[in-house]
């Protein structure tokens, strides 16, 4: 079945760095966009970042734009997150996503999601 | 703040029918058809329930519609069970500006 599985979450301090991964199986990757959605403690989903299937198009939130760096390796089915400059304000549970799209020229909902890796930003 | 807007908690008797609303702007959900909700247990992942404002994911029981109307989105939820309680957000396509957009958030729970 289709599976998303993030890793790479940790505590790290302001200012640090980061990189998120997320293993996918079950469908043809390289066919897909992907998304990170993060999830502050206790609060609602906010999406962080989309690449298009061939990694023509991203897009960013406003919030990390600049700081994060999406990317993808189709011949490892893997997805890539790079954070950078981390602040207090970026700890949350951060979620790979499919979309059901692969173009990134809109979202066409999001399908899959994994069970998430948690980053916390703490001195 | 939130870019779209819903109300925190919405409630019902099992076999009642609730709405919950999903407000936002031309400039979202208003100006596109790509609007979505998710369902999320606690302590879970969320999960797809509408895509595209009224379609349905297989698998999703079809107690579960989605319509828009002007710049408000709306998920109703018939017949509800136990199960169906849970955090429900809303999403939108946005432009390539700020892509997607999601709502804070509506806490159903089935009284």
């Amino acid at each position: 079945q289709e599976q998303l599985v993030e890793s790479g979450g940790g505590v790290v301090q302001p200012g640090r760095s980061l990189r998120l991964s997320c293993a996918a199986s079950g469908f043809t990757f390289s066919s897909y966009a992907m998304h990170w959605v993060r999830q502050a403690p206790g609060k609602g989903l906010e999406w962080v970042a989309i690449i298009s299937f061939d990694e023509t198009h991203k897009y960013y939130a406003d919030s990390v734009k600049g700081r994060f760096t999406i990317s993808r390796d189709n011949s490892k089915n893997t997805l890539y997150l790079q954070m950078t400059s981390l602040r207090p304000e970026d700890t949350a549970v951060f979620y790979c996503v499919k979309d059901r799209g692969g173009y990134a020229y809109q979202s066409y909902g999001m399908d899959v999601w994994g069970q998430g890796t948690t980053v916390t930003v703490s001195s | 703040q939130s870019a779209l807007t819903q109300p925190p908690s919405a409630s019902g008797s099992p076999g009642q029918s609730v709405t919950i609303s999903c407000t936002g702007t031309s400039s979202d959900v208003g100006g596109y058809n790509y609007v979505s909700w998710y369902q999320q247990h606690p302590g879970k992942a969320p999960k797809l329930m509408i895509y595209e404002v009224s379609k349905r994911p297989s698998g999703v029981p079809d107690r579960f519609s989605g319509s828009k109307s002007g710049n408000t989105a709306s998920l109703t939820v018939s017949g509800l069970q136990a199960e169906d309680e849970a955090d429900y957000y809303c999403s939108s396509f946005a432009g390539s500006n700020n892509f997607v957009v999601f709502g804070g958030g509506t806490k159903l729970t089935v009284l």
